[in-house]
């Protein structure tokens, strides 16, 4: 079993919709969660963190946390086309490892 | 301070070689992270320092792979005897220590990417 488990997609969605991601992971010790977004060919560049249960927002982009389901997600609102990516979800577990799921692409169409 | 550097960006070579990649983290990041990502796939951990002490290295890694932290600062990727299936993007990353499970302004626990070094083994 993969430490982090994402749906590789692609998911599409039409310009201004809200596009959701989800995450599972399987340490139940794991304390912080990240979501990355990496563009074809680039390096992974951080979007947003979470560490408590529950729902945070930036912008357009809310995560949310569920520590009990071992589960997280990311919304993206106003899709523009500018977001389609892959979208990475990380999980810091013991002895300060970084584990990253495989991606989710995610196409935003005009 | 611009963020992570990595050097070289491509490097192509054959079969049985040896290549080193060079990382600059950024200068306050007292943690160093070496990950492997191959097409398709999210970034493989390989290995991690926390100043100049490798604290932990993948099961993954094979004996041909190694790297270095001297003096806490740059780090150095070596992989001797190049095979084919280590063609991948060779991603370093960084970040300075902070209070377990809480993510800082300054980048505490939070890894910073550099751009990555793209090897070729024909």
């Amino acid at each position: 079993q993969k430490e982090v488990e994402q749906n590789s997609g692609p998911l599409s969605v039409p310009e201004g919709a809200i596009a959701s991601l989800n995450c599972t992971y399987s340490d139940r010790g794991s304390q912080s969660f990240f979501w990355y977004r990496q563009y074809s060919g680039k390096s992974p560049e951080l979007i947003m963190f979470i560490y408590s249960n529950g729902d945070k927002e930036d912008g357009r982009f809310t995560a949310q946390l569920n520590k009990a389901s071992q589960y997280v997600s990311l919304l993206i609102r106003d899709s523009q086309p500018s977001d389609s990516a892959t979208y990475l979800c990380a999980v810091k577990g013991n002895f300060n490892k970084f584990y990253f799921g495989s991606g989710t692409k995610l196409n935003v169409k005009p | 301070d611009t963020g992570v550097s990595q050097n070289p960006r491509h490097k192509i070579t054959k079969r049985g070689q040896n290549v080193t990649f060079r990382c600059d983290p950024i200068s306050e990041h007292n943690r160093l992270y070496w990950y492997r990502q191959t097409l398709g796939q999210g970034p493989e951990f390989l290995t991690y320092f926390q100043n100049e002490a490798q604290l932990e290295k993948s099961r993954l890694l094979s004996d041909r792979f190694s790297a270095e932290r001297p003096k806490g600062s740059f780090s150095t990727l070596e992989i001797q005897r190049t095979e084919q299936g280590d063609s991948a993007m060779y991603l370093c990353a960084s970040s300075s220590y902070g209070p377990a499970g809480k993510v800082l302004s300054s980048g505490a626990n939070v890894l910073t990417f550099g751009a990555g070094s793209r090897l070729t083994v024909l």
